[in-house]
């Protein structure tokens, strides 16, 4: 099956610093990747789509400075918090998706907390 | 644009006992629709899909769900809760047409009681 891998799992920052979170399709190549926040006991929401070789499209409100998204091969997207804040202590999720129809499959997330 | 709302944010129910998740979605097409389960601390897991084929749709560890365009519903439904089944559920809403644009549901926590 379908396997995305996300790295780290889990990183504790100071403020001010910033912090690379990647997400890899491990067994198949991937069109768009999607990234998502979820703070404590609240649903997903969608930060930003990211197609290979592009720039990403980021949703209403999300800072597209602050959180910076490189899709640069099939495989592999990195978001990178800048300037991390404790207000960016969240769980970030990322899914990929490989180009048919319903067929995205989500990363295990990555715990940041920034102290 | 597409959005799923889920009617409970918090259900209880004993162990053996039905189990149901409420959802309705607002979609100007024909949607796909998602359940998914996270237990605490761990990742997204898909217990089922619908999309446009039948309308009843069976999923993993016992969890079905109906989708009922007149009702604009999608609820997931378990005849008998296990302690295990305790987690939350999101529902989900995609838009094929759209890089398969994915909107979450706030999401069900179910507790199953001994």
């Amino acid at each position: 099956g379908a396997v995305v891998s996300q790295h780290p799992s889990w990183v504790i920052c100071k403020s001010g610093t910033s912090v690379k979170i990647e997400c890899r399709s491990l067994d198949f190549q991937a069109t768009t990747m999607f990234w998502y926040r979820q703070f404590p006991k609240q649903s997903l929401m969608l930060m930003a789509t990211s197609n290979e070789g592009s720039k990403a499209t980021y949703e209403q409100g999300v800072e597209k400075d602050k959180f910076l998204i490189n899709h640069a091969s099939l495989t592999l997207s990195t978001l990178t918090v800048t300037s991390a804040h404790p207000e960016d202590s969240s769980f970030y999720i990322c899914s990929a998706d490989m180009g048919g129809p319903d067929t995205q499959y989500f990363g295990p997330g990555t715990r940041l907390t920034v102290l | 644009a597409q959005s799923v709302t889920q009617l409970d944010s918090h259900v209880s129910v004993s162990e053996g006992t039905p189990v149901l998740l409420r959802c309705n979605y607002s979609s100007s097409y024909s949607p796909s629709l998602f359940w998914y389960v996270q237990h605490p601390n761990k990742g997204l897991q898909l217990l089922l899909k619908y999309t446009s084929a039948a309308t009843l749709v069976k999923g993993i560890n016992g969890f079905e769900a109906e989708f009922k365009k007149s009702e604009t519903s999608f609820h997931l439904t378990k005849p008998s809760a296990h302690m295990s089944d305790a987690a939350e559920y999101f529902c989900v809403v995609s838009d094929p047409y759209n890089n398969n644009d994915m909107r979450f549901g706030a999401g069900t926590r179910l507790t199953v009681k001994p």
